[in-house]
This record gives C-alpha cells, structure tokens and sequence, in this order.
C-alpha cells in the first residue's frame, strides 16, 4: 500500500514560475524524501528531511516538513523546462527498519 | 563513478516464461532494494537485502518471485511462470543503510 499521497496530481506551469507540491501521510516517520523520475527512467534523490527538522534548502528545492499534519511540501523555484518530471514523496515509517514507502506522484509540466 | 545499474534495460517475454534480472549496486552500499512500478503509480517495495541477508519481502511478492543477493553483491529477481499481470517497471535501489536510496534505471517487462 502507499502512504504518501501528492497533491496536485499534475501541474502545468510556465518557465520562471515557482512549483509547489503537497505530500501527506499516515503514520509516524523517521524521515521523508523526495525524488524525480523523469519519463519512463529511474528515480533520482532530490532532498531528505529528518523527522526533527521542519524545513530545508537545497539549490532551487526547499522542503517543509509538519510532523503534527503529517504533511511535506517541496517548492521548486525559477522553474526550468528541465524540471519536467514526476515527483514523489517517499516515507521512511518509524516503526523498524521498514523501506521507502512512496506516494503515487505530482506529473509537473514546465512550459517554456 | 559508477551508480546502480540493471540488465536487461527491456524484456518481452511470453506468458508462462521464466525471467531473471540483474542489478549490481553500488559497491559500498550494503542495502539493496527491488521495486516495482507500474503506469501513473509509484515505486511499490518488493523486497531488500542487507549485504547478503533477505531481510523483509513484500505480500505483493507471490510464490512466483524469488530474490537472492549472493555474497552481498549483485542481485537477481526472478519471476517464474509470467503473467500478464507482471507487466511492469523492476527497479533496483541501493543505499547506505537508512540512507537516501540511489535508484537503477530500471527493467522494463513485458509479459505478451
């Protein structure tokens, strides 16, 4: 089953514009990560944010994690043509050593 | 640098057939993880490896799938007697400990 839950679905947006997606989910974590798949290829790791941390940068990324909302956002800004991917939001549960539990993914459109 | 790698990149296979992939991982990582994906969905987890031991197996993986990780190395997943059902995107993952996963670029099967 997957936990994660983005949000939009999908997103169109122009280039130069700022990307927001939405992840939420069920249980408690150890930590959330998010990663890009560009189309019909692997995942690549974009960002990881601890349970105790509650926002981090990197380059154009910046993730916000709410533990009591079970939420997380990534925002990516001065969107790129490139950007265009799927992003998903994986979990990894508290409880054990359990893997990576993903969502089902935001599909973004950067439009030149 | 060398980073997760997986063989065959695309296999069409028949119905009722034997398949077996390979995923070598990074070297230093001592987990290794199988996925599967299929279309609009995310990465569902199959089962992991810490060096050479099964340590966790997915309800979704039937009596069909087998996995083995001989000395902590390579890995393969073998699905017997394919089924159309199988049809998807393998992925392969590794990672140091609970770590960021760093993900292969995937087989993609086809079962006719």
């Amino acid at each position: 089953s997957q936990q994660g839950e983005e949000d939009p679905q999908a997103l169109s947006i122009q280039e130069g514009e700022n990307a927001t997606m939405n992840c939420s989910y069920k249980t408690s974590i150890n930590n959330l990560q998010w990663y890009r798949q560009n189309s019909g290829r692997g995942l690549v790791h974009l960002i990881l944010i601890r349970s105790n941390e509650r926002e981090k940068h990197s380059g154009r990324l910046r993730v916000t994690l709410d533990t009591s909302k079970k939420s997380s956002s990534l925002l990516i800004t001065a969107s790129r043509a490139a950007d265009t991917a799927s992003y998903f939001c994986a979990t990894q549960p508290a409880s054990g050593n359990t893997p990576l539990v993903f969502g089902k993914g935001t599909r973004l459109s950067v439009i030149a | 640098d060398t980073g997760v790698s997986q063989d065959p990149r695309h296999k069409i296979t028949k119905r009722g057939q034997n398949v077996t992939f390979r995923c070598d991982p990074i070297s230093e990582h001592n987990r290794l993880y199988w996925y599967r994906q299929t279309l609009g969905q995310g990465p569902e987890f199959l089962t992991y490896f810490q060096n050479e031991a099964q340590l966790e197996k997915s309800r979704l993986l039937s009596d069909r799938f087998s996995a083995e990780r001989p000395k902590g190395s390579f890995s393969t997943l073998e699905i017997q007697r394919t089924e159309q059902g199988d049809s998807a995107m393998y992925l392969c993952a590794s990672s140091r400990l609970t770590y960021e996963q760093y993900f292969g670029p995937g087989t993609r099967l086809t079962v006719t």
